[in-house]
Formats: C-alpha cells, structure tokens, sequence
C-alpha cells in the first residue's frame, strides 16, 4: 500500500493563478481531510470529507473548494491563488472520523 | 470556540522524563490524539485518549482528565531522535480533528 499519496511536493504560484493539489489514498479510508501548516499556527482544516460524496467546510476554508467523487481521491483546488495561501498544505486520511489520522507528505506552495 | 493550549517550546536532558501538557475547550469531545512531527516531515501518530486516564505505549504514556478539559504526553528515557514538535488534537463533535499549536522539544545531551 502506498497510503496517502500527494502531489505536486513543491508547488511556486503567482498571485491569481489557479491550481490542483492532488490527494489519493488506497486504504479505502472512509475520512479525508486538507490542513496547511504556517509557524507559529499550528495545524489548521481546511475542508475534510466522511465519505464519497460529502465534503464539509473546516476552520479556514475561503479561498479553497474540494470534491470527493471516489473514496480515494479528495483534490484541493486554488480558484486565484493570494500570497497568504503560502504554506505547507498536508492531506489525511482515516478509516473513520474516530480513527487515527494518515498524513501525506506534504506541499510547499509558495504564492508570489 | 475552539482553543487547545500547549507550550510553544521546551527543552530537556537525554535520558530524562519530560512531560507536555495540552488544554482544550471544543466543541463537545470525541477523543484526544498526540502527534510526533519531525522538522520538514508529516506528523505521525503517537497515542489516543477516549476515557480517562494513562495509556502507555513503550516509553511514551498519554493521560486524560475529560472533566478538567487536560492531557499529557509523558516521555521517558529521552532519546536524541525525540527532538520534534509533538502536537495536540482534539476530535470535536461534529468529526472536526482540530490541533493544537505544538509544542518544539529540543532534547540535550
């Protein structure tokens, strides 16, 4: 098993671009989520989802839409990219919502 | 709101105990996770809290206290490699894991 696979690792953006980060995990977990990672602030949801089909909003979710149309996959998508949306963004997965989190390995995104 | 409250940094000798506190006030509780996450690396697991009390893993422990809204992660016989952000999270009720700020622990010889 790959677990949770993302993609791209290091992403550079200018202000007002749009853009995918891609999330597949294939341990049919039921559970996904998106965070991203700025010093000093912790962990902070974006958007997660508790299966196919629904996604929810989390504590920091303007500027950022998702889908689950599979169990596997769960993209985050940049609609204008803003230099506050520099971070490192992680996905993670679980086979429920009590379950313990998988993490990706992560994305640099740098808006310029 | 949401607030879960940890150190933002401590520091400790190799071969010693150290303990990080966390305190939470959510949105009702479905359990308490610490994380481990090395510096440019995604955290890992470490332990789970639904009820009251310690669980041990090895040399690391969690306690939970739901009616005082605390927990800690108790490390032992602290190692270089323990050197890392360990991070608090809170499973509210709605499903949300919600994570505390981290604390950075720096481990000395």
């Amino acid at each position: 098993n790959a677990g949770v696979t993302q993609t791209p690792k290091f992403q550079v953006l200018k202000t007002g671009q749009s853009m995918t980060l891609q999330c597949a995990q294939d341990m049919n977990h039921e559970y996904m989520s998106w965070y991203r990672q700025d010093p000093g602030m912790g962990l902070r949801l974006i958007h997660y989802s508790v299966g196919a089909g629904i996604t929810d909003q989390g504590e920091v979710p303007n500027g950022y839409n998702v889908s689950r149309s599979t169990t596997e996959d769960f993209p985050l998508r940049l609609l204008s990219a803003a230099p506050s949306q520099t971070s490192v963004y992680f996905c993670a997965s679980s086979l429920g919502h009590n379950e313990k989190l998988f993490f990706g390995s992560g994305t640099q995104l740098s808006v310029l | 709101g949401q607030n879960i409250d940890q150190p933002t940094e401590m520091t400790a000798t190799e071969g010693a105990i150290v303990q990080i506190n966390c305190t939470y006030q959510t949105s009702g509780f479905n359990g308490l996770f610490w994380y481990q996450q090395h510096a440019g690396e995604a955290p890992t697991f470490l332990s789970y809290n639904v009820l009251d009390g310690l669980e041990e893993k090895g040399r690391f422990s969690s306690f939970l206290s739901r009616s005082k809204g605390y927990s800690y992660l108790l490390l032992k016989e602290l190692q270089m490699k323990d050197s890392a952000s360990y991070l608090c999270a809170v499973r509210d009720k709605g499903g949300k894991l919600i994570f505390g700020q981290g604390t950075e622990l720096s481990v000395k010889p």
